[in-house]
């Protein structure tokens, strides 16, 4: 089945820098790819997703990057805020009946002020 | 994903006890899912359903069991089988396959007395 890794596992960065977030994924079917935000003790929330025929996407600060030959995809915040600072999960899908989203284990980023 | 509730916010089971975690949605959504939330695990599947009256086990899914009997309901059953149930319980729904997008409840922590 498919496998979804996430690093690093926290990441910190000062506020009003940009973050980068990877994730790496094993099966080459799959073709949706989900980000969600989580705060502490909240459900996550999407924040962006990208399809297989797109390499790129993006949403005010947020972008995310997809790379099918390397089989990994990337979470990209610009001018980061406090308010960023979440746990952040990446997920995979393929598609058929039965496919279902596989997600990684997620990775704390904290935006010093 | 405001119309997807869970209820209760906590839980808490005796030994031996089996418990059940409500998720309702009023979304029109055919898909339903339940996840658990381990700290450091990300979220893993239990099981999900694509349509009334039919359902597939995730990759977790021993010392569990559920039912979909309405479209717009989902309960998750926590069996007594299950040696270790203390985690946070997200319930997810969306449109159709795992390709479309999956918004979550607001969970239920389950602890054990």
């Amino acid at each position: 089945g498919e496998n979804v890794e996430q690093h690093p596992s926290t990441l910190s960065v000062q506020e009003g820098d940009s973050a980068v977030i990877k994730c790496t994924y094993s099966d080459s079917a799959s073709n949706y790819f989900p980000w969600y935000k989580q705060e502490l003790g909240k459900r996550p929330q999407l924040i962006i997703d990208i399809r297989s025929n797109v390499g790129e996407k993006k949403d005010q600060r947020i972008a995310v990057t997809l790379n099918k030959t390397a089989k990994h995809f990337s979470l990209h915040i610009t001018e980061t805020q406090p308010e960023d600072s979440a746990v952040y999960f990446c997920a995979a899908s393929g598609t058929g009946a039965n496919s279902k989203l596989t997600f990684g284990k997620g990775i704390t980023l904290s935006v010093r002020p | 994903d405001g119309g997807i509730t869970q209820s209760p916010k906590y839980l808490f089971r005796k030994e031996g006890q089996n418990v059940t975690l409500s998720c309702e949605q009023n979304l029109n959504h055919d898909a339903m899912y339940w996840y658990r939330q381990d700290p450091g695990q990300g979220l893993r599947l239990i099981y999900y359903s694509q349509i009334v009256n039919d359902f597939q086990k995730g990759d977790i899914a021993e010392g569990y069991s559920v039912s979909r009997e309405k479209k717009e309901s989902f309960p998750l059953t926590v069996t007594s089988a299950q040696k270790n149930p203390t985690a946070f319980y997200l319930c997810a729904s969306s449109m159709g396959t795992s390709v479309e997008t999956q918004y979550f409840g607001p969970g239920t922590r389950l602890l054990v007395l």
